[in-house]
Parts: C-alpha cells; sequence; structure tokens
C-alpha cells in the first residue's frame, strides 16, 4: 500500500462548474499520474508529474490542467466541467517501474 | 504505435475451473509487462510483472509468461475462487517511458460458486 488518497470519493457537479480532485502520497515518490477509467476504454492517461511543477500532458488532457506544487500532492482540475468528463479518476504514483493506484473519485457531472 | 489487446469479456467461470485472459500487445523495443487487478469499488493493485523475454511472473497462483516471439502475457490460473471476481488489466511500460503505463480495456472475470 503505497498510502495514496484522493478526495473527494464521490462528487457531482453542474455543467459549467470548475472542479478540482486531489490526489495525496505519503511515499515520496516522484512520479505521479492521472488517469480516467471509462467502459469500454480502460484507463487513458489524462496528465502526469516527473517532479515538484514538472508536468505534461497524456493522450485525452482537453479540458483538464494540473498543478503539482508539493511532491506529495498533485492536483487535477477541470475548469469547466462537461458530461463527457462523468467518469472515474485514478490517482497512481510510480516507484521502480510500478505503479500503485488510489482508491478513485466517482465525478458526475450533469 | 504501443498497444494492449486484451480478450473481451466478461468471462464467466465456476469455481475450481481454469482461467485463460488473453493479452497480446505491440511495442518497439524491450517493454516490461504487468497485469493489474481491480476489486469492486476499488483502484488497481498489481498483480505480477514481467521485465523480459521468457519471464514467468506469478503471485496468488496466477501466472503469465512473457512471449517475445507471440507477443503475448496470458494470463492463468489453475483453480479460481469466487474471490477471484475482479477486472483485469494487462499493461505495457514501454522502456525510456517516464514510467507511463499503456492499459489494456480490461477483463471482468465473474466466477459463481
Amino acid at each position: 500500500d503505497a498510502g495514496i488518497t484522493q478526495s473527494p470519493r464521490h462528487k457531482v457537479t453542474e455543467t459549467g462548474t470548475p472542479v478540482t480532485l486531489r490526489c495525496h502520497q505519503t511515499e515520496n515518490h516522484r512520479y505521479m499520474y492521472w488517469y480516467r477509467q471509462d467502459p469500454g476504454h480502460g484507463l487513458r492517461l489524462i496528465h502526469y508529474s516527473y517532479g515538484v511543477k514538472d508536468t505534461d500532458k497524456g493522450e485525452v488532457s482537453d479540458g483538464y490542467s494540473v498543478s503539482r506544487s508539493k511532491t506529495e500532492d498533485f492536483l487535477l482540475t477541470l475548469e469547466s466541467a462537461t458530461s463527457s468528463q462523468t467518469s472515474v479518476y485514478f490517482c497512481a504514483t510510480a516507484q521502480g517501474g510500478e505503479q500503485y493506484f488510489g482508491p478513485g473519485t466517482r465525478l458526475t457531472v450533469t | 504505435g504501443n498497444s494492449v489487446t486484451q480478450m473481451e469479456g466478461p468471462v464467466t467461470l465456476s469455481e475450481e475451473a481454469f482461467l485463460t485472459i488473453n493479452c497480446t500487445y505491440t511495442a518497439t523495443g524491450y517493454p516490461s509487462l504487468f497485469w493489474y487487478v481491480q476489486y469492486p469499488g476499488e483502484g488497481l493493485q498489481l498483480l505480477l510483472k514481467a521485465t523480459k523475454a521468457d519471464d514467468k511472473g506469478s503471485n496468488k497462483g496466477f501466472e503469465a509468461t512473457y512471449r517475445k516471439e507471440t507477443t503475448s502475457f496470458h494470463l492463468e490460473k489453475g483453480s479460481v475462487q469466487v474471490s477471484d471476481s475482479a477486472v483485469y488489466f494487462c499493461a505495457l511500460l514501454r522502456q525510456g517511458a517516464t514510467n507511463k503505463l499503456i492499459f489494456g480495456t480490461g477483463t471482468l472475470l465473474a466466477v459463481q460458486p
């Protein structure tokens, strides 16, 4: 257990509102990731970070931004939520080629 | 490009049956290969991995062998239990990538008593 927590665990929001999801780790891992999980697509990488203030886009980054001001925290922001962003969001960290996942956040955009 | 293809589910088995979930990959170089498991309502957990050709990863009675000649990493278990019911994801980590995993779409396994 890599000590990864995500908050909130569940959120319902309205179209057009901003939303921020938080990932917190206690293992001092350098790499952190945000994925979304949707039926028929598996997990798709949104953004990742390879150090404090160092981030890059994944394969489905449109409509999302991230920030990492401390090693332990990686924030995912939906600037203006849309119904297509209804999904389960997972945070992960990596050490030694292995990834460790948080429990997920279920986001519903109405 | 790099990709992972898994057999579609759901796979429904009776307890103590033999399990195979097929996984094939496309990648340049020599990726590391992984199987992750996701139990209902939880995040993914690493089940097993293999880092080079002919390596066999194993854990909790599950096994998978890295076959470079067939670009495959099939997951097997000799006798499944109800508690094995979960979604299984095959994934690859490309050499030189910043630890970015590429996942298959997942296979739901349902084991009936």
